[in-house]
């Protein structure tokens, strides 16, 4: 059981590059999130999934487009790096979203530097 | 806009040592966890509050949450350097707030000097 994995663990891109992260889960849960962490700030939501099908923008969606491929899997994609997208990564799953606790399980992250 | 703050930012103590973290908000929150972080890892959840007054313990961590559900306090009694990590608390909102995301606080790093 891995819970949820996230690939590739670290990346370097130039700035217009575009790249894309990969996240899957093997809890059968039915919503999905990705976070970035900055110094200082906390995790703050990118995108997210509530159910196979479904997507929405969270905090800080601009530059950003996902894609939830099944109920395993939820990518990330850069169309156009920036350094400003420099960041750590972290995809998570839940049971579903409107769930009253929503506990929240978390990959490992994917550590991105855009130059 | 619901938001978390935490304090303090940084807390470096040596083992044996007691600490307390805060997260505040002025919103209402129908629940709040607390999450551990280490280096190089994704964040791991502790525990999960619900009740207003309610204190939970885990082992030497000591969780509690508002009367008023607006804030919590994560302590440690005799810290360990095994402690040593960044403590994030997170909080799904109530009513309209009730979106079901959560919304974190910037967190707290924790350094236990042996």
């Amino acid at each position: 059981n891995a819970g949820v994995t996230q690939t590739p663990k670290f990346q370097v891109l130039k700035t217009g590059q575009s790249m894309t992260l990969q996240c899957a889960q093997d809890m059968n849960h039915n919503s999905m999130y990705w976070y970035r962490q900055d110094p200082g700030m906390g995790l703050r939501l990118i995108y997210y999934s509530a159910s196979e099908g479904t997507t929405d923008k969270g905090e800080v969606p601009n530059g950003y487009n996902v894609s939830r491929l099944n109920k395993r899997e939820f990518s990330l994609r850069l169309e156009s790096a920036a350094p400003s997208q420099t960041s750590v990564y972290f995809c998570a799953s839940s049971a579903r979203l409107y769930f009253a606790y929503n506990e929240q399980f978390f990959g490992p992250g994917t550590r991105l530097t855009v130059l | 806009t619901q938001l978390l703050e935490q304090s303090p930012q940084f807390l470096s103590i040596q083992e044996g040592e007691n600490l307390t973290v805060y997260c505040n908000s002025s919103s209402v929150f129908s629940s709040l966890q607390w999450y551990r972080q280490e280096p190089g890892e994704g964040p791991v959840l502790l525990v999960t509050v619900v009740t207003g007054g309610e204190v939970k313990k885990l082992k030497r961590l000591t969780f509690q949450f508002g009367d008023a559900r607006k804030d919590s306090s994560l302590h440690i009694t005799a810290a360990q350097p095994g402690d040593t990590g960044l403590y994030l608390c997170a909080g799904s909102g109530t009513g309209s707030s009730n979106t079901g995301k959560l919304i974190f606080g910037q967190g707290t790093t924790l350094q236990v000097k042996p």
